[in-house]
């Protein structure tokens, strides 16, 4: 049973330039949540998707966008990179209306030079 | 006032003692609680679901008081492996609004 997988691991951008990091759910999960971790602090939401539609943001810029795919998968992009995204971004997955708990990927440590 | 606050830590303690975390959460309409564990450079990682009637998972104890909106961790006989960070986690019917407290950071010493 394959969990929340995510890509790249780790990744290493300029200002300015786009990045493209990527979720597959566990199996039998059908929402998507993004969330970006400063260092020290904790998950802070993004966004999440369900049938294909951003279906609940928090309070991040338009730079951060996403999309949902019929399998499930999940992209999050981020445009016109600032320093002040470089932070460890995990992808979590669940079923929607549940109560049931999240189920985290690795996370893409992202750094911004 | 944030969402979901947490002690803000650390804890430095010995291998053996009991440990308490508190979280406090704004949101009456809250409806599903957790906790989560977070090793350094990692991904978090569920340590229990938190009820209305308290749940115990061995050594960890969880407890919810809905009226004073506070949810609260307890480690008996602390291990060395236990250090790590402790995220209190609120969310909404079906996961929507799902917040993350800070977290709190234990070490465990021997």
């Amino acid at each position: 049973d394959a969990g929340v997988t995510q890509s790249p691991t780790h990744l290493i951008k300029t200002r300015g330039q786009q990045v493209t990091l990527r979720c597959s759910p566990k199996s039998g999960h059908d929402t998507v949540s993004w969330y970006q971790q400063a260092l020290g602090q904790g998950p802070q939401f993004i966004f999440q998707y369900y049938e294909e539609e951003e279906r609940q943001r928090g309070n991040f810029p338009d730079r951060f966008s996403g999309h949902q795919f019929p399998n499930y998968s999940s992209e999050l992009n981020v445009n016109a990179l600032l320093l002040g995204d470089s932070a460890l971004y995990l992808c979590a997955s669940s079923l929607a209306n549940s109560n049931q708990p999240q189920h985290f990927g690795d996370g893409t440590r992202l750094s911004i030079l | 006032r944030k969402e979901v606050e947490q002690d803000p830590g650390p804890f430095n303690v010995p291998e053996g003692a009991t440990v308490a975390f508190n979280c406090t959460y704004s949101n009456s309409a809250s409806q599903s609680f957790f906790w989560y564990r977070q090793d350094c450079r990692k991904e978090p990682k569920l340590l229990m679901s938190v009820y209305s009637s308290g749940n115990e998972d061995g050594r960890f104890t969880a407890q919810l008081n809905r009226a004073s909106q506070y949810i609260s961790l307890l480690i008996r006989d602390s291990k060395l492996s236990d250090s790590a960070t402790y995220l209190c986690v609120v969310s909404q019917v079906g996961g929507f609004k799902t917040i993350f407290g800070a977290g709190t950071r234990l070490f465990v010493k021997a």
